[in-house]
């Protein structure tokens, strides 16, 4: 059966800091991948998707940028973080576009 | 653009109550939708779906039909526990794009004995 792992799963840091989540997919080939936040009292946002290898669409403008280095791999970066980037980061992954996607744990980041 | 509405929360009931989430959407063509429920500290879960107009998705004894003339998705449960407490998510998926979920901003529900 398919899992997906996210890591860390909490994680406090300075502003200005860099920020590396990491999303992992087992048991499936060549998913679609993404990365949602969830703001503090709001909804669920999209940020990037992923149909491939390097190959990376983003939805927001931000300071965020995202890089898949393996088929199962998808990592979410940040060179200096600012404090609206605090939020819960879910992972997502399906194996193709007609399917239903299926979250990750989630990483909950704060901002300081 | 897509978007997804839901009634605000949060929605306080007590045990055996019936519930019923209401979700409207805005969307071009035939999108796919959706409910997600996140437990407390946890990520999201499928709860049903339905593809199609008329469509009716059932899980755990929840439901919501798909309701192209109303655009609407609303979710409902006959009578709901305190283990049903959760935050539910209604989205929608259109055809063609790589499966982007357009959420709603979640309603919370607070199921006590």
């Amino acid at each position: 059966s398919q899992t997906i792992h996210q890591w860390p799963a909490t994680l406090v840091q300075p502003v200005g800091s860099p920020l590396s989540l990491e999303c992992t997919v087992e048991g499936t080939s060549n998913p679609n991948l993404y990365w949602y936040r969830q703001a503090a009292g709001r909804g669920l946002q999209l940020l990037f998707y992923s149909v491939g290898i390097g190959q990376i669409s983003s939805e927001v403008p931000q300071n965020l940028s995202a890089s898949r280095p393996q088929d199962r791999q998808f990592i979410l970066s940040s060179k200096k973080l600012l404090l609206s980037d605090s939020g819960f980061y879910l992972c997502a992954w399906t194996v193709s576009s007609t399917d239903t996607q299926y979250f990750g744990p989630g990483t909950r980041l704060t901002v300081l | 653009g897509n978007s997804v509405t839901q009634m605000e929360g949060p929605v306080t009931l007590s045990e055996e109550a019936f519930l019923t989430i209401n979700c409207t959407y805005t969307a071009t063509g035939y999108p796919s939708l959706f409910w997600y429920v996140q437990y407390p500290g946890e990520g999201l879960q499928l709860l049903l779906k339905a593809t199609k107009a008329d469509d009716k998705g059932s899980n755990k004894g929840f439901e919501a039909t798909y309701r192209k003339e109303t655009t609407s998705f609303h979710l409902e449960k006959g009578s709901v526990q305190v283990s049903d407490s959760a935050v539910y998510f209604c989205a929608l998926t259109p055809t063609g794009t790589a499966s982007k979920l357009t959420f709603g901003t979640g309603t919370r529900l607070q199921v006590t004995l």
